[in-house]
């Protein structure tokens, strides 16, 4: 697609529900990223696929978190037994490089998770 | 491992007068250096970036940037700020020697443009 496009855009769970948010990258595109940007704050890194396979999740703040992109597309971010901390915008981002000419990102417009 | 500071959470300006953002950097290597904007609602729009080459970046919507080593410094700047300039900013740091490490972004600085 032209963009990278991420759904639900808001999304309210109860304490304790699963949540299962979308990523669909810019077709093509090898390199996609999940951030986290609580309020006011900047985005912090949770994870990062090249391709299908995960190369980096040492930013997924605890194992209640899980990320996947099966086939080397769209991805999906689980959270299980949500938590009110993990109440933020969940921004992903794409890029069409992987070796260090890889310059920037495409982000989405991210989904806003509430957690009540 | 890398880091970014923007130490200013707020700058306020009128509408005409230029506009400086600050922000300074860590990383081990050498520096791929970005800045993003941010308006409500919104995913990052990319601004400009600097990889090698002129140390003054020039990005969309009349934004630049000024690359300088010997202060770890990047700040943004535009010699005349509009209204629709308010929103948030990121400055953003990778190693250029790392492969393909993340982006590691600040704490975002919020910019008012007064008419």
């Amino acid at each position: 697609g032209a963009g990278v496009s991420q759904s639900p855009r808001y999304k309210v769970a109860k304490r304790g529900q699963d949540v299962a948010l979308r990523c669909d990258p810019i077709s093509g595109h090898v390199s996609l990223f999940w951030y986290q940007q609580a309020l006011g704050q900047g985005p912090e890194f949770l994870t990062y696929f090249q391709n299908e396979a995960q190369l980096d999740k040492s930013g997924l703040p605890s194992d209640r978190f899980f990320a996947e992109r099966p086939e080397g597309s769209v991805s999906t971010l689980k959270i299980q037994r949500t938590q009110q901390e993990d109440s933020a915008v969940y921004l992903c981002a794409s890029s069409g490089g992987t070796g260090p000419f890889d310059y920037g990102y495409t982000f989405g417009s991210g989904t806003r998770l509430t957690v009540v | 491992a890398q880091s970014v500071a923007q130490p200013e959470d707020q700058v306020n300006v009128a509408e005409g007068n230029p506009l400086t953002v600050k922000c300074t950097y860590s990383v081990s290597g050498n520096p791929y250096l970005f800045w993003y904007v941010q308006y409500p609602n919104r995913g990052l729009q990319f601004l400009l970036k600097y990889i090698t080459g002129d140390n003054l970046v020039k990005g969309s919507y009349g934004f630049e940037a000024e690359f300088n080593k010997s202060q770890t410094s990047f700040h943004l700047k535009k010699p005349s700020a509009l209204v629709s300039d308010s929103a948030l900013y990121f400055c953003a740091v990778r190693d250029a020697w790392t492969g393909n490490t993340p982006l590691v972004f600040g704490k975002g600085t919020r910019l008012s443009v007064i008419a």
